[in-house]
């Protein structure tokens, strides 16, 4: 079935960038998605990337997709406090059912 | 207000007994969610709703019953609640299924405890 991995946590210091990533099973995924979720709350989308693209940018947001490897990656660039978050990504647009499918999360620590 | 709410925010139960998970959005979107968020697990998905009165299930759906009577409202039932059921519980809304990059919203979460 549909699996999606991320590693648990990374932690950086404020104004460096940091790197989150994710691996995914299904081929047939046609976007992919990336969720932030702040303490206490609810999960709101960050960006997505539809499956013919390399990369997407937005403001200090990077994605890059690895088809060939499965491989998804957020780039936050100059890191702040406020980015201290669980970050999710997500597919969908494969298998029979087309429904998100969730990573484990990512908890993002940012040290000032 | 606009957006999607959740009651209660925080729940505890015993064991054994039934509780209801309310969530009701304003958008009139037609798919509806919910999601459990465990610990090393992420968000599974629990049940879906693709309009009133058509639910499917997700993931993990054993010990959970859900209705959907209104477009708005999305009730999610545990018939007999046990402790592996503690867990926050998020519903959300999407416009679609999950593909066509539409953005699904999130509730706020109910975290349910159950002793």
């Amino acid at each position: 079935g549909e699996d999606v991995e991320q590693s648990l946590f990374l932690s950086v210091r404020e104004g460096d960038s940091s790197v989150i990533n994710c691996t995914y099973t299904d081929s047939s995924s046609t976007y992919l998605y990336w969720y932030k979720q702040e303490p206490g709350a609810g999960l709101q989308l960050l960006t997505y990337i539809f499956s013919n693209m390399d990369m997407k940018q937005d403001q200090r947001l990077t994605v890059l997709l690895n088809k060939k490897d499965k491989h998804l990656s957020l780039r936050i660039a100059d890191t702040q406090t406020g980015d201290s978050a669980i970050y999710f990504c997500a597919e969908s647009g494969g298998g029979a059912t087309n429904k998100l499918i969730f990573g484990t999360g990512t908890l993002l620590a940012v040290q000032p | 207000d606009a957006g999607i709410t959740q009651s209660p925010r925080y729940k505890i139960t015993e064991t054994g007994r039934q509780v209801t998970l309310m969530c009701h959005q304003t958008w009139s979107h037609s798919y509806m969610f919910w999601y459990r968020q465990d610990l090393g697990h992420g968000l599974r998905l629990i049940y879906y709703s693709a309009a009133a009165d058509i639910t499917d299930k997700g993931e993990v759906p054993d010990g959970y019953v859900v209705s959907r009577s209104k477009t708005e409202n999305f009730p999610l039932t545990l018939e007999s609640a046990t402790r592996s059921q503690t867990s926050v519980y998020f519903c959300a809304s999407s416009e679609s299924l999950g593909g066509g990059g539409t953005e699904a919203f999130f509730g706020q979460g109910t975290r349910l405890t159950v002793v």
